[in-house]
């Protein structure tokens, strides 16, 4: 079946302009997550979707950072007013949730943002 | 907080050498671990995991033993190939009833010459 989808592939975006990037997540996955990847932090936990839970912001960076998940499946993460410390790859992840067991997340394969 | 280490990169061994990448972890309760891998252009992806100690995950001729009593996942292969090169990730599940995301170490780059 399909996998984790994200659009843009590449976005290069100039200081101070608003950006927002999409993830499609695998169908029927109940959490969704986002990353980021980039050459001076590595892999970072940004937020964490499930459900109608409130979401878990707790990675996001600055209130400059937001994300939203409409009717449990697309998620849209937003970034205003871009600097260019937010240059990176943004992966997004969706995993199925069944416990006690921990389970894989899938991963998309990501968003290349650039901002001059 | 909850942490991974894992030995820094890049490594470079030459076709059927046996491989070898620390990884530790700093964490509360029992979480789950994970080696993810990311070949060349493409995404990330499951190479194994293990959900409680004593647990060793297996795929592709790669393993990792969950060691509790010294908070190491260590990867390991006994023969590797040109087309093991790529970055591998640790990573340390974190669950609780509000949150499920993954902690990475910093991903270490494997290059393996023929």
């Amino acid at each position: 079946g399909a996998g984790v989808s994200q659009s843009p592939s590449n976005k290069v975006t100039e200081k101070g302009k608003d950006v927002e990037l999409r993830c499609d997540p695998i169908s029927g996955h109940t959490a969704l997550y986002w990353y980021r990847q980039s050459l001076g932090q590595g892999l970072e936990f940004l937020i964490y979707f499930q459900g109608n839970s409130a979401p878990d912001k707790s990675g996001l960076p600055s209130d400059r950072f937001s994300a939203e998940r409409t009717g449990g499946s697309v998620s849209t993460l937003t970034i205003q007013r871009t600097q260019q410390e937010d240059s990176a790859v943004y992966l997004c992840a969706s995993s199925e949730v069944r416990r006690p067991s921990y389970n894989e997340q899938f991963f998309g394969p990501g968003t290349r943002l650039t901002v001059l | 907080g909850d942490s991974v280490t894992q030995m820094e990169g890049p490594v470079t061994l030459s076709e059927e050498a046996f491989l070898t990448i620390n990884c530790t972890y700093t964490a509360t309760g029992y979480p789950s671990l994970f080696w993810y891998v990311q070949y060349p252009g493409e995404g990330l992806q499951l190479l194994l995991k293990a959900t409680k100690a004593d647990d060793k995950g297996s795929k592709k001729g790669f393993e990792a033993t969950y060691r509790k009593e010294t908070t190491s996942f260590h990867l390991e292969k006994g023969s590797v190939q040109v087309s093991d090169s790529a970055v591998y990730f640790c990573a340390l599940g974190v669950g609780s009833s509000n949150t499920g995301k993954l902690i990475f170490g910093q991903g270490t780059t494997l290059q393996v010459k023929p």
